[in-house]
């Protein structure tokens, strides 16, 4: 079964600082997406990755794809609070008729 | 509010009921997923529907899990003899093509 890990699962940040949240997953594919939960809320999407090399950016997030490595990033820019969330990375495999795999998620505060 | 939506938002039952869940997603979606999400966890998929085919229901936790979508519009998701370990928030997403979009989800908290 796809495997997907995010780490770091916990992340603390000041506002104004750059971080990375990773996302590795165990098969091959080419299309990966990222969503924001907030607290009891449901998910919202932010990213659609579909090839290898995607990069996208919207406002301070940058997303981007590398099917070799299997890996996705979520880069945050000058974080501000606004961002704090849980952000799930989602691997659909393609053949299974858009079947997410998501990953544990990471839980970004950031500090005032 | 042309988004996915899901009745009710919060369901509270005891140990053995039945409970019946329901999507309507966005109008123009042909295909509809359930998922389960338990607290710190990431989604889980459950099932999917293209129109009214449900193509996928191998992942459904157990045979007390049972999903339809008649006439390929709203979706409903039944658990029978419900159990404790139920307790989950249970997400409806729908598609056109590869992005999925969820609904708010319905709580579940079996006493």
């Amino acid at each position: 079964e796809l495997k997907v890990e995010q780490n770091p699962l916990f992340l603390s940040m000041q506002e104004g600082k750059n971080y990375t949240i990773y996302c590795n997953y165990s098969t091959t594919s080419d299309r990966l997406y990222w969503y924001r939960q907030d607290p009891g809320k449901s998910l919202e999407s932010l990213f659609v990755l579909l090839s290898n090399g995607a990069v996208k950016q919207e406002g301070r997030l940058m997303a981007s794809l590398d099917t070799k490595a299997r890996l996705s990033t979520l880069h945050i820019t000058a974080a501000v609070h606004d961002l704090s969330a849980t952000y799930f990375c989602a691997v659909d495999k393609g053949d299974t008729g858009n079947q997410f795999y998501f990953g544990t998620g990471t839980s970004l505060t950031v500090i005032p | 509010d042309t988004g996915v939506s899901q009745d009710p938002r919060h369901k509270i039952t005891k140990r053995g009921q039945n409970v019946t869940f329901r999507c309507d997603p966005i109008s123009e979606h042909n295909r509809l997923y359930w998922y389960r999400q338990t607290l710190g966890q990431g989604p889980e998929f459950l099932t999917y529907f293209q129109n009214e085919a449900q193509l996928e229901k191998s992942r459904l936790l157990s045979d007390r899990f049972s999903a339809e979508r008649p006439k390929g519009s709203f979706s409903t998701l039944e658990i029978q003899r419900t159990e404790q370990g139920d307790s989950a928030m249970y997400l409806c997403a729908s598609s056109y093509y590869n992005e999925q979009f969820f609904g708010p989800g319905t709580r579940l908290t079996v006493l």
